[in-house]
């Protein structure tokens, strides 16, 4: 898997959009960009994934950049909710690449 | 994370005990893995399986812990002669069978907390 670089952590406004970075700067044409989150004693969520295009879904949307060495999750209505460590995954896809590399991810807070 | 069950949600077991974590995968997943997360760090790779089938343990302890996945029935995480180390919680996670050319997505459960006395 490619090495995946987030900020430590990042405050947001309730209501208001979040914008989590991550850099892969070295990935590979057949690696997709996965985000999970893990809110506090609950298991990994998985929120979205892409290859190349941008993808939004009912949780967030994923944009990628035209190089693909970096992408931004974006949550469009944080609630507190969504406090949470985000992680950026990188992985190799249509293959076994299951072991998922969770670094320290970004620790997002939501304030009201 | 619907779809991926695991019990029990919390186990307490004295030293020298054993411990066996349960997981039903999501329906139609029949890939199966299992991860660790010890307190204040990430959660690491421990096992994949497949229906009776073990692909991959490198992340698993020499000793003491082993896995399964029948025929029938949940896969099975089993840790024998438990020491306070193995604190932990402990993640399965399921997917699809692999499709060319497309990012299966690997969905995990709520965990399994067990504690060590």
């Amino acid at each position: 898997d490619a090495k995946t670089t987030q900020p430590t952590s990042m405050d947001c406004a309730e209501g208001r959009a979040a914008n989590l970075p991550c850099n892969h700067s070295t990935i590979s044409g057949n690696e997709y960009v996965y985000w999970y989150r893990q809110i506090h004693s609950q298991g990994p969520q998985y929120i979205i994934h892409g290859l190349k295009n941008n993808e939004t879904n009912e949780m967030a949307s994923l944009i990628i950049t035209e190089d693909r060495k970096s992408s931004t999750l974006i949550l469009p209505h944080a609630t507190l909710r969504d406090t949470a460590v985000y992680y950026c995954i990188v992985r190799v896809g249509g293959s076994n690449d299951y072991k998922l590399s969770f670094g320290a991810g970004t620790t997002v807070t939501v304030r009201a | 994370n619907a779809g991926v069950m695991q019990n029990p949600r919390h186990l307490v077991r004295r030293r020298g005990q054993e411990a066996r974590l349960r997981c039903s995968p999501m329906k139609g997943h029949s890939h199966v893995y299992w991860y660790r997360q010890l307190p204040e760090e990430g959660l690491k790779f421990m096992v994949y399986l497949q229906k009776e089938n073990i692909i991959d343990e490198s992340g698993m302890p020499k000793e003491r812990f082993s896995a399964e996945f029948p025929k029938e029935g949940p896969s099975i995480l089993r840790i024998q002669q438990v020491v306070r180390g193995d604190s932990a919680a402990y993640f399965c996670a399921s997917s699809p069978p692999v499709a060319p050319d497309s990012g299966n997505t690997i969905y995990f459960g709520e965990g399994s907390w067990l504690t060590v006395v």
